[in-house]
C-alpha cells in the first residue's frame, strides 16, 4: 500500500518558537491535508491543499503542497501551548476511491 | 450543525461480547469511513462507504462489520469482540477529498 513518513515523531520545543514538521510520500498525491488531535478529542481538519506549489495559511498555520506532489510540510510559527497535540498528514493520491493514507502523526509538546 | 456524532464514547466489553458502534453525520456527505486508532500505528481504516447503499474493505476489516443505514448513519459491528480490538474508534465523513471526524470511542475487551 501507499506509505507516508511523517517527520519527526516528537517535538519538544518553547513557547514562541517556530516548529516544521514534513510528510513524504511514496507517490504521487492529488491532495494533502493536516490535522491536528488534542488528547482524547478526534483529528480535526487545519489545512487542505489540492494544487502542487500551492501555499496556505490558516492563522499561525502555513502548509504547502511540495512541486512534487510527493511531500507536504506544515509550519506553526510563534508556538502557544494550545498548540500541544498530535499533528496528522494525510494524503489522497489518484484512483484512491476516497480514501485517504495518513502519516503516524508528529506529537508537540510546548513548554510555558 | 454536530457535525460527525458517534456513541457510545466508552465501553469496556468481555471477550466473545458483541457490539455497536453508532455514527451519524448532518452534514450531507456521501462517504463514511470507520478508522482505528492504537499507539504508534496512527490510523487504521478498517471500512468505508463511498456513498448509501454501498459499503468496501480498508486496510484491518477482520473481525468488524458495517452497515450504511442511510446517507446520514454509518455503523460498526463486533461480532465477538477480542482484546486485540481493544482500540480507539472513530468515524469520518466526506466529500471527494475531506475527510472530518468525529470525537471516537474508547473501546476496551477483556
Amino acid at each position: 500500500g501507499q506509505q507516508l513518513n511523517q517527520s519527526p515523531q516528537s517535538m519538544f520545543i518553547q513557547e514562541g518558537e517556530d516548529v516544521s514538521m514534513n510528510c513524504t510520500s511514496s507517490s504521487i498525491f492529488n491532495t494533502w491535508l493536516w490535522y491536528k488531535q488534542d488528547p482524547g478529542e478526534g483529528p480535526v481538519l487545519l489545512i487542505a491543499l489540492y494544487k502542487a506549489g500551492e501555499l496556505t495559511s490558516n492563522g499561525r498555520l502555513t502548509a504547502q503542497f511540495g512541486i512534487t506532489r510527493k511531500d507536504s510540510f506544515l509550519n506553526i510559527s510563534a508556538s502557544i501551548p494550545s498548540d500541544v497535540g498530535i499533528y496528522f498528514c494525510a494524503g489522497r493520491f489518484g484512483g484512491s476511491n476516497y480514501k485517504l493514507t495518513f502519516g503516524k502523526g508528529t506529537l508537540l509538546t510546548v513548554n510555558p | 450543525n454536530a457535525g460527525v456524532t458517534q456513541t457510545p464514547k466508552f465501553q469496556v466489553l468481555k471477550t466473545g461480547q458483541s457490539m455497536t458502534l453508532q455514527c451519524a453525520q448532518d452534514m450531507n456527505h456521501n462517504s463514511m469511513y470507520w478508522y482505528r486508532q492504537d499507539p504508534g500505528m496512527g490510523l487504521r481504516l478498517i471500512y468505508y462507504s463511498a456513498s448509501e447503499g454501498t459499503t468496501d474493505k480498508g486496510e484491518v476489516p477482520n473481525g468488524y462489520n458495517v452497515s450504511r443505514l442511510n446517507k446520514r448513519e454509518f455503523s460498526l459491528r463486533l461480532e465477538s469482540a477480542a482484546p486485540s480490538q481493544t482500540s480507539v474508534y472513530f468515524c469520518a465523513s466526506g466529500g471527494n477529498n475531506e475527510q472530518f471526524f468525529g470525537p471516537g470511542t474508547r473501546l476496551t475487551v477483556l
